[in-house]
């Protein structure tokens, strides 16, 4: 069974850092396409960042150069590192399996709140 | 970038009625777009892709249709847990629409 677990979201002063865990089970992170997805309160899904077979990432232009996507395959793992955090930043992050570009495997998602 | 634009933004029908939410795309995403079902407080879930494809485990009464700009999912027979928010996202710039809550 996949499973997906995210982890690392705190409450965090604007400018500060963050790294977002996703641990995975039952299937592994390096030969999939892996993806962060976010949700604001209230609002509805923003997709974030991708990182595909190869390494290769791609971002939204709204996190990029702020955030970055990795993993970490020993452990199977994959990380979203965020800096120059805003106050809009503020979201559930969910990781997710990505296959074809839909998202078919979902964690629980974790809050990140950027206030000061 | 192609926008999707999700409609009605609220659906409030009964136990039993046949529910017909619509996403209509900016440009053409070919067949290439998924609908997704949020229950409060849980992850989404991916219910159909490539428009008219049921991923696993999905109850046969959730169907796909449409391809370019118009896309419509179909609910034909709401059930009590079918109340939530629905997503539909084009596979390009893995974009999502703003969301139909489904109240039953």
């Amino acid at each position: 069974e996949v499973q997906l677990v995210e982890s690392g979201g705190a409450l965090v002063q604007p400018g500060g850092s963050l790294r977002l865990s996703c641990a995975a089970s039952g299937f592994t992170v390096s030969s999939n396409y892996m993806s962060w997805v976010r949700q604001a309160p209230g609002k509805g899904l923003e997709w974030v960042s991708i990182i595909y077979k190869s390494g290769t990432t791609k971002y939204a232009d709204s996190v990029k150069g702020r955030f970055t996507i990795s993993r970490h395959n020993a452990t199977n793992t994959l990380y979203l590192e965020m800096n120059r955090l805003r106050a809009e930043d503020t979201a559930v992050y969910y990781c997710a399996s990505t296959v074809t570009y839909y998202f078919d495997n979902w964690g629980q998602g974790t809050l990140v709140t950027v206030s000061s | 970038e192609t926008v999707l634009t999700q409609s009605p933004a609220t659906l409030s029908l009964s136990p039993g009625e046949r529910a017909t939410l619509s996403c209509r795309a900016s440009q053409s995403v070919s067949i290439y777009l998924a609908w997704y079902q949020q229950k409060p407080g849980q992850a989404p879930r991916l219910l159909i892709y490539d428009a008219s494809n049921r991923a696993t485990g999905i109850p046969a009464r959730f169907s796909g249709s449409g391809s370019g700009t118009d896309f419509t999912l179909t609910i034909s027979s709401l059930e009590p847990e079918d109340s939530a928010f629905y997503y539909c996202q084009q596979r390009s710039k893995l974009t999502f629409g703003g969301g139909t809550k489904v109240e039953i």
